[in-house]
């Protein structure tokens, strides 16, 4: 298997614009999970997804930030309108809990986001 | 609510020589721990886990962890350090009684080990 595959892998943007970040999970998993990882508040969990309905939200910062994930094997986090402030390295990580909740979770490489 | 604590930002430590980096928790259930390890522009990669039982937990490249319930603590130990063992090293819980399937995680502790 591939792992977890995140695009693009660096993205560089102005202020204002709108930002699409893609994840593909590992095949056969039931939860995807999208991370944000910043030095100063570390990494911080914005939502999850089972079966591709969205479980928890509570960690999406506000309204400019959106999760999708229209089937099993791809999902979006979208930033609209973007803001210097959410720089960050964003993680999609998958694991297979049903029937299993201390499973681990597999991480993607990562999307490297700057805001100027 | 769970959390985890990272006491140390910061652990340095001679290549050959044992290595620990501390972890508490707090749950209101039953704990499944975790650490993972973070290398420079990479994602996080899983290293082992405590679920229920023998409190000493072997896992991936030689480390292992003691799970502690008085103290609640998860620390990860290595006999014996490698350079290249050099990394950000992240503890995790998962409250098994009331938290869903939500991990938190500790805001991580960059082990440098010197040659």
């Amino acid at each position: 298997d591939a792992g977890v595959i995140q695009s693009p892998r660096h993205e560089v943007t102005e202020m204002g614009q709108e930002v699409t970040l893609r994840c593909k999970p590992i095949s056969g998993h039931d939860y995807l999970f999208w991370y944000r990882q910043t030095m100063m508040r570390g990494l911080e969990l914005l939502i999850y997804f089972n079966n591709n309905v969205p479980i928890d939200d509570s960690g999406m910062p506000e309204d400019r930030f959106s999760a999708k994930m229209p089937n099993a094997s791809f999902s979006t986090l979208k930033i609209q309108p973007s803001e210097p402030r959410d720089s960050a390295v964003y993680f999609c990580a998958s694991s297979l809990l049903g029937g299993t909740p201390y499973n681990e979770q597999f991480f993607g490489p990562g999307t490297r986001l700057t805001v100027l | 609510a769970q959390s985890v604590a990272q006491p140390e930002d910061q652990v340095n430590v001679a290549e050959g020589n044992p290595l620990t980096v501390k972890c508490t928790y707090s749950v209101s259930g039953n704990p499944y721990l975790f650490w993972y390890v973070q290398y420079p522009n990479r994602g996080l990669q899983f290293l082992l886990k405590y679920i229920t039982g023998d409190n000493l937990v072997k896992g991936s490249y030689g480390f292992e962890a003691e799970f502690n319930k008085s103290q609640t603590s998860f620390h990860l130990k290595k006999p014996s350090a490698l350079v290249s063992d050099s990394a950000l090293y992240f503890c995790a819980v998962r409250d098994g009684g009331t938290g869903g399937f939500k991990t938190i995680f500790g805001a991580g502790t960059r082990l440098f080990v010197k040659a």
